[in-house]
């Protein structure tokens, strides 16, 4: 597996601002998505993180809204922009591992979760 | 929007005895992962489950597949407290590595 690190942990913002959250592995992967999580919900894919190129969103997730960076294998950050409280929720990274057989399904794994509060 | 529902919603046993959810989805497969979240925190992959494959195990973990009928079961066996989490079923369509979670199960363990 690998060890996959996300900051802040948590955060209160308010309402028309933007946080940026990173996410950090310690070994390269090939794929790196991003999560939502609203409250008691389940997870909800925002994007897939691209290295060197544009993320591919999802639909009903726009860049504007919610843009990432990855600027190598082992890093992303997903910005909540102009936040509202329905952004209040649980963002979460995933990684598929690089190394693994060659397969294009293999386990993801994912970030401990960063809980944001907007009010 | 979900690929997956599962159910139950909620399931409340005592330490000690089986635990069973229950997953379904809509389309096609490659393949299908269970995880466990405890507390709103991140996920914790326990098993994936191939489409040309039946049934794994995995320590106290029993999952089957049949996709003749696009359904997936999650069996802990002996339960413990520490059980005590959300459940989520994840499928992944043919290509893209893309996860779709169902509505996740939330098992409570009383000791």
């Amino acid at each position: 597996s690998a060890v996959i690190s996300q900051k802040p942990s948590r955060d209160i913002c308010q309402r028309g601002t933007s946080l940026t959250i990173q996410c950090q592995v310690d070994s390269q992967v090939t794929m790196m998505f991003w999560y939502r999580q609203q409250p008691g919900q389940s997870l909800t894919l925002i994007a897939t993180a691209n290295q060197g190129s544009e993320a591919t969103y999802e639909s009903g997730f726009v860049i504007d809204k919610f843009p990432i960076s990855r600027p190598n294998l082992t890093f992303s950050t997903l910005t909540v922009s102009n936040m509202s409280p329905e952004d209040s929720s649980i963002y979460l990274c995933s990684v598929v591992l690089a190394g693994f057989h060659s397969a294009a399904w293999d386990e993801q794994f994912f970030g401990p979760g960063t809980r944001l509060t907007v009010l | 929007s979900q690929q997956g529902e599962e159910d139950p919603q909620a399931l409340s046993i005592q330490e000690g005895e089986n635990a069973t959810m229950n997953c379904s989805y809509k389309t096609s497969i490659n393949n299908l992962q269970w995880y466990r979240q405890n507390s709103g925190r991140g996920l914790v992959h326990l098993i994936l489950i191939r489409s040309n494959e039946r049934e794994k195990h995995s320590g106290r973990l029993r999952v089957t597949l049949d996709t003749s009928k696009k359904s997936s079961s999650l069996l802990i066996t002996a339960s413990r407290a520490a059980d005590t989490a959300s459940y989520f079923c994840a499928t992944v369509k043919a290509a893209g590595n893309k996860l779709t979670f169902g509505g996740g199960t939330r098992v409570l363990v009383k000791p």
